[in-house]
């Protein structure tokens, strides 16, 4: 099974600034990684496919990066409504498909 | 405009059994393989079961393997999960996600709203 890492935990981060996240995966999934976005009491999202395209709809202020075992999720500008959690999933080995625990993006 | 509806979710005491349904519009249901993603309260995304467009080919997760199964019925436009000897560990938000329309990129591009399973005596 391919373990997800995610980090940091939290962040905290000031309206405007740039945030970002780290996912790391315990053995190659080369750019088969998607990124989701959780907002409290909400299903998840999907913001990033393959490691680096958006999905539909989602604004260019998130953009995904890396591959192999190393990847980036970058929110460049952060407006009111990116407050919210972010988990990496990768679907290079599977079953199972497996996710990180997550990053709580949180309000500096 | 795609849409996912779960419906089953409640109370019930260890060793009980649930259905859940999710009931699917606004594409072409019988075109996508479909999951089921269940949530924790607090916790992170877990991926529970796939399943084919056609139903023959089906995966679980090992912590529910031999107590769970998926079905499909396209006519209905209708997912489902047969959960029996539940335990509390089992206790979750139901995701019923529709996997991603590119042949080998497992991702989920829609996700229901989610139904409670709460396992307690």
């Amino acid at each position: 099974e391919i373990v997800m890492t995610q980090s940091p935990a939290t962040l905290s981060v000031s309206p405007g600034e740039r945030a970002t996240l780290s996912c790391r995966a315990s053995q190659s999934i080369s750019s088969n990684l998607a990124w989701y976005q959780q907002k409290p009491g909400q299903a998840p999202r999907l913001l990033i496919y393959g490691a680096s395209t958006r999905a539909t709809g989602i604004p260019a202020r998130f953009s995904g990066s890396g591959s192999g075992t190393e990847f980036t999720l970058t929110i460049s500008s952060l407006q009111s409504e990116d407050f919210a959690v972010y988990y990496c999933q990768q679907y290079n080995n599977w079953p199972p498909l497996t996710f990180g625990g997550g990053t709580k993006v949180e309000i500096k | 405009e795609v849409q996912l509806a779960e419906s089953g979710g409640g109370l019930v005491q260890p060793g009980g059994s649930l259905r859940l349904s999710c009931a699917a519009s606004g594409f072409t249901f019988s075109s996508y393989e479909m999951n089921w993603v269940r949530q924790a309260p607090g916790k992170g995304l877990e991926w529970v079961s796939y399943i084919s467009t056609s139903g023959s080919t089906i995966y679980y997760a090992d912590s529910v393997k031999g107590r769970f199964t998926i079905s499909r019925d396209n006519a209905k436009n209708s997912l489902n999960l047969q959960m029996n000897s539940l335990r509390a560990e089992d206790t979750a938000f139901y995701y019923c996600a529709r996997k991603g329309p590119l042949l080998t990129y497992s991702y989920f591009d829609y996700w229901g709203q989610g139904t409670l399973v709460t396992v307690s005596s």
